[in-house]
């Protein structure tokens, strides 16, 4: 079993529509919880990262984490043709390896 | 300011043979990550590097290696190349104690024929 798992579409969405993307995770010890948006044959980029539990927003982008249940989500609002690319979340714990473990992404487009 | 830069961004290789790849990070970043993307997955964590010392090191086979130098760039370096080593290698940078946010570059696009 991976440690993050991510459907990974792909999710194909109006223009305009609401976009919730979704990761799950099996070790506890994570506390940084990102998402980075990445582009066909770029780097990814980083979107949003979260401490601990709680939400945060970004424009139109929201992240959420929920701990005890060891979930996050993105939500895009008003998704645009730009927003097309790949999402993927990572995840790291305090100190430790110094690693950020990624899901396997979710593809998403969205239809003009 | 320029951005995390990595060389060369594409590269085909002969089974057996060695390659090196390398990166320098954004002004300012002590500190150096390699990642691996294979088509379809997510990165995964090879190597963390600050001050020319490896922080971290992920589940890679001796072959892989890597070091930093003073002026904190970095080089991947794999031995022995197989068919699986065919992917997309990301380098990132950030600062010190950071375990979050990093900055990635393009990669550098291994093909192993």
């Amino acid at each position: 079993q991976k440690e993050v798992e991510q459907d990974p579409g792909p999710l194909s969405v109006p223009e305009g529509a609401i976009v919730s993307l979704n990761c799950t995770y099996s070790n506890s010890a994570f506390q940084y919880f990102m998402w980075y948006r990445q582009y066909s044959r770029k780097g990814p980029e980083l979107l949003m990262y979260t401490y601990s539990s709680g939400n945060k927003e970004d424009g139109r982008f929201t992240a959420q984490v929920d701990k005890s249940s060891k979930y996050i989500s993105l939500f895009i609002r008003d998704s645009q043709p730009s927003d097309s690319a790949t999402y993927l979340c990572a995840m790291s714990e305090v100190g430790g390896r110094r690693a950020l473990t990624f899901g396997s992404g979710t593809r998403l487009q969205v239809q003009p | 300011d320029a951005g995390v830069t990595q060389s060369p961004t594409h590269l085909i290789k002969t089974r057996g043979q060695h390659v090196t790849l390398r990166c320098s990070p954004i002004s300012g970043h002590k500190s150096v990550s390699w990642y691996q993307q294979v088509l379809g997955q997510g990165p995964q964590f090879i190597f963390q590097y600050y001050e020319k010392e490896e922080r971290g090191r992920g589940n890679f086979p001796d072959r892989f290696s890597a070091r930093q130098f003073p002026n904190y760039s970095s080089e991947l370096n794999v031995n022995a190349l197989l068919l699986g080593d065919s992917a997309l290698y990301l380098c990132a940078s950030s600062l010190e104690g950071q375990n979050y946010g990093y900055t990635f570059g393009s990669g550098t696009r291994l093909t192993v024929v």
